[in-house]
């Protein structure tokens, strides 16, 4: 049981958008910057989005954060088959002095 | 650039000890927390702890605290993760990594496979 909550599946058409929500409480989103990843299948997670909205450099704009309250989303516009991989929400917890993470999303691209 | 380079595949019998290690370059060593990551087989992403390589202070996640011990040693920039008592539901991909939580400053090991069977 992961202490933020992601959907496990999302999925679009190319070209479309696609959204995941990641919830979580004031120890953790509501109180500190939320991170995204992007994990394709064999490699290690890549931040997608830092700091809730900021993306690093060589990360597509069509990628998108946003934070509100206890809960955070990453958007994903002009959907590509390359888009195809699992996405976690990460986070800074004080109750527990670590980090905490979604459970995952896989996004499909039909 | 900074790299982080974790030992290689371990095989190990239920009740065993396991010790992985994480060789950290291109940064300064004392800086950043080191964490561990573990992903079961399918599964997503579990934090189990932190080193702060600055000071030696740990900090283990409650499922894991008990079994767990994260180490560090500053003349090598190497941190180690063991884990005792280990049972199947410890297979898993066992990453170390760096972050700072308001930049872009963000690194992972290439995994290390953790695989617990009799």
């Amino acid at each position: 049981q992961s202490v933020l909550t992601q959907p496990p599946s999302a999925s679009g058409t190319p070209g479309r958008r696609v959204t995941i929500s990641c919830s979580g409480s004031t120890s953790n989103i509501g109180f500190n910057y939320v991170n995204w990843y992007q994990q394709l299948p064999g490699t290690a997670p890549k931040l997608l989005i830092y700091r809730n909205d900021q993306r690093p450099s060589g990360v597509p704009d069509r990628f998108s954060g946003s934070k509100s309250g206890t809960s955070a989303s990453l958007a994903i516009s002009g959907l590509r088959s390359e888009d195809e991989a699992d996405y976690y929400c990460a986070a800074w917890d004080e109750s527990v002095s670590g980090r905490v993470f979604g459970g995952g999303t896989k996004v499909t691209v039909l | 650039q900074v790299h982080l380079v974790q030992s290689g595949a371990e095989v190990k019998k239920p009740g065993a000890s396991v010790k992985v290690s994480c060789k950290a370059s291109g940064y300064t060593f004392t800086r950043y927390l080191i964490h561990w990551v573990r992903q079961a087989p399918g599964q997503g992403l579990e934090w189990m702890g932190w080193i702060n390589t600055g000071n030696g202070e740990t900090k283990y996640s409650q499922r894991l605290q008990g079994r767990l011990t994260i180490t560090s040693d500053t003349s090598a920039s190497t941190a180690n993760v063991e884990v005792s008592g280990l049972r199947s539901e410890d297979t898993a991909v066992f990453y170390c990594m760096i972050h700072s939580s308001s930049s872009p400053f963000d690194h992972w090991g290439q995994g290390t496979q953790v695989t617990v069977s009799s």
